[in-house]
């Protein structure tokens, strides 16, 4: 059981180049999010998705995509890279619900010169 | 809107003494949780503790305690006997009904624990 995986854990990209963060999960769980977490500002909310083929905006949904074709994937994807994204992301997942049991990747920390 | 404040920014304090973290919140629901995460160097996010509001009686779990104000909206954090270990960053969040799961994180405490 890996729990909550994602890739890469680091990863420098130059302004206006493209990338896909991977974020898998193994407990089948319908809740994934995405969280951007910069100094001084806690984590925030990107995207999130309740179940395949659903997504939704979080706080700060600009210059990030995401889709979810099954259960267990949720990438987020860069099209074209800005410094203003230099950050840690996390991707998390929780079973749909009332229920407060959630659990986080490791992160994957990004510079973007 | 639902907001989560914590005003220390940093704070520090001798090994094996007592420190409190503070938390406000704002929220006009009346079915919420509320966590408390600590992220130590390693960036890993690790759950300390959960309160749901309903529950009058404050959450405990081990060495940390929380006191649970819902009145005024307050959730502080207690750690007894501060351990080495528990250097870290810790964020305050909330977590309601209708936020289909999403965290609401305060900016965080920035906690160091000297020898």
């Amino acid at each position: 059981n890996a729990g909550v995986t994602q890739t890469p854990k680091f990863q420098v990209l130059k302004t206006g180049q493209s990338m896909t963060l991977q974020c898998a999960q193994d407990m089948n769980h319908e809740y994934m999010s995405w969280y951007r977490q910069d100094p001084g500002m806690g984590l925030r909310l990107i995207h999130y998705s309740v179940g395949a083929g659903i997504t939704d905006q979080g706080e700060v949904p600009n210059g990030y995509n995401v889709s979810r074709s099954t259960t267990e994937d949720f990438p987020l994807r860069l099209l074209s890279a800005a410094p203003s994204q230099t950050s840690v992301y996390f991707c998390a997942s929780k079973i749909a619900g009332f229920s407060y049991e959630q659990y986080f990747g490791p992160g994957t920390r990004l510079t973007v010169t | 809107a639902q907001t989560v404040t914590q005003s220390q920014p940093e704070m520090s304090v001798q090994e094996a003494e007592t420190v409190t973290l503070s938390c406000t919140y704002d929220t006009s629901e009346s079915n919420y949780y509320l966590f408390w995460y600590k992220q130590p160097p390693s960036r890993q996010m690790i759950l300390v503790i959960r309160q749901e509001a309903y529950k009058q009686q404050n959450a405990t779990e081990n060495r940390f305690s929380v006191n649970f104000q819902k009145a005024a909206k307050s959730f502080s954090l207690k750690i007894s006997d501060s351990q080495l270990g528990d250097t870290a960053m810790y964020f305050c969040a909330f977590f309601y009904g209708g936020s289909q799961g999403n965290l609401i994180f305060g900016k965080g405490t920035k906690l160091s624990v000297k020898p």
